[in-house]
């Protein structure tokens, strides 16, 4: 089955330096969503990419898909300690019936 | 709070027992999903309902478990006769699927089996 990879799996800053987590996958990705969870809290979504080399941008957050459509990446500029939690690319098929998550990077950032 | 809705939010049951989840999805979506979490992992997906039709279910999951969606409203996940590495977190999502499938996750429910 459809399998997405995530790296790094854990990344630690210091407040203000930048982010970036990569999504990968050996076949073309359909739909590609990120959500955040913060610790003990559930997947809250983030944005959905659909086409090949999309770019959307979010305040500090700049998410890309690649031309390919087999890779996306987050990117968060100037990170700030309310930004910490597991960032979760995610897969849901063109029939919107499988959300299929990669395993996470988790962002710790130290004030 | 017109969320996703999961009850009870913990269950601590002994090996062998049977244990049943709730959902209550967004009122308007038609669209609910349940994963199952553990700890340092990604959600994992087990089954989809649109409305009240059960349309997909994950070939890693064990007859033990089934799922319900009675109306199209709310769902109930159960799992019978409980194992230890059944303990995880079971998330609930519900989605309209309308243009931007976004999934709402609820709070989940906690399932620690000893």
């Amino acid at each position: 089955g459809q399998q997405v990879m995530q790296i790094p799996q854990y990344q630690h800053v210091q407040e203000g330096e930048d982010f970036t987590t990569y999504c990968n996958s050996s076949t073309t990705l359909s739909n590609i969503q990120w959500y955040k969870q913060r610790p003990g809290g559930h997947p809250v979504f983030l944005i959905q990419l659909v086409k090949s080399g999309e770019v959307k941008k979010q305040k500090r957050l700049t998410f890309q898909f690649g031309e390919a459509k087999k890779n996306s990446s987050l990117h968060i500029t100037a990170t700030q300690t309310t930004d910490v939690g597991t960032y979760f690319c995610a897969d849901m098929n063109s029939g919107y019936s499988t959300l299929t998550f990669g395993k996470g990077t988790m962002l710790l950032v130290s004030p | 709070d017109t969320g996703v809705s999961q009850n009870p939010r913990h269950k601590i049951t002994k090996r062998g027992q049977n244990v049943t989840f709730r959902c209550d999805p967004i009122s308007e979506h038609n669209r609910l999903y349940w994963y199952r979490q553990t700890l340092g992992q990604g959600p994992e997906f087990l089954t989809y309902f649109q409305n009240e039709a059960q349309l997909e279910k994950s070939r890693l999951l064990s007859d033990r478990f089934s799922a319900e969606r009675p109306k199209g409203s709310f769902s109930t996940l159960e799992i019978q006769r409980t194992e230890q590495g059944d303990s995880a977190m079971y998330l609930c999502a519900s989605s309209s699927g309308v243009q931007v499938a976004e999934a709402f996750f609820g709070q989940g429910t906690r399932l620690t089996v000893v």
